[in-house]
């Protein structure tokens, strides 16, 4: 089976932007998972969708949101763009389970000017 | 809410050596589940393992094992005869068991490991 995958791999975008990550997960996976990656808060929880809905959500502000189609596949949107976004956006898909591993795709590195 | 410490920053290893990486963790839960993680330079990370906490026996996979200390709250990662391609941050991760909130993972601040030819 094909892996989870992320595009784009890169982005450059200024402040004030909105900028949308897809991601695809593993085939038959039913849960989608995202994850901001920083060197100084290392890696934090976004939200996860499964079947279209969002079924957990951290603790960031209401810039971010997302969503999820009928073919699993999600992307994420963050609007108003601010320096402290730059981050790898990690995505992660699981089978649907709530106890199911999550396998992670490689990422998409976000870069705010 | 859970918390996730990796108390090792970086560390080295001798190829064909063996290195234990150290993780504790801080929980009101009694069921839940425990991962490893490494993330190569090139950034896609990998399971390395899982352990489901109500098991009392050390998951292994391979060249890597757990030393999983529930009352301890401590789930150390032991890789047996390092290769280069261990090269890697590792992270340590935990997830709350339930039935239908979501699964979620929290992570340690992750150990930098670096195998030396």
């Amino acid at each position: 089976k094909a892996g989870v995958t992320q595009t784009p791999r890169y982005l450059i975008k200024t402040r004030g932007q909105q900028v949308t990550l897809s991601c695809s997960p593993i085939s038959g996976h039913r849960s989608v998972s995202w994850y901001q990656q920083t060197p100084g808060q290392g890696l934090q929880f976004l939200f996860e969708y499964f079947s279209e809905t969002q079924r957990n959500k951290g603790n960031f502000p209401g810039r971010f949101s997302g969503r999820q189609f009928s073919n699993s596949r999600s992307e994420m949107n963050v609007s108003t763009l601010e320096l402290g976004d730059s981050a790898l956006y990690l995505c992660a898909s699981s089978e649907g389970h709530p106890t199911d591993t999550q396998y992670f795709g490689p990422g998409t590195r976000l870069t705010v000017l | 809410a859970q918390t996730v410490t990796q108390s090792q920053p970086e560390m080295s290893v001798q190829e064909a050596e063996t290195v234990t990486l150290s993780c504790t963790y801080d929980t009101s839960e009694n069921n839940y589940y425990l991962f490893w993680y490494k993330q190569p330079p090139s950034r896609q990370m990998i399971l390395v393992i899982r352990q489901e906490a109500y098991k009392q026996q050390n998951a292994t996979e391979n060249r890597f094992s757990v030393n999983f200390q529930k009352a301890a709250k401590s789930f150390s990662l032991k890789i047996s005869d390092s290769q280069l391609g261990d090269t890697a941050m590792y992270f340590c991760a935990f997830m709350k068991r339930t039935n239908n909130a979501g699964n979620m993972l929290t992570f340690g601040g992750g150990t930098r490991l670096m195998v030396k030819p």
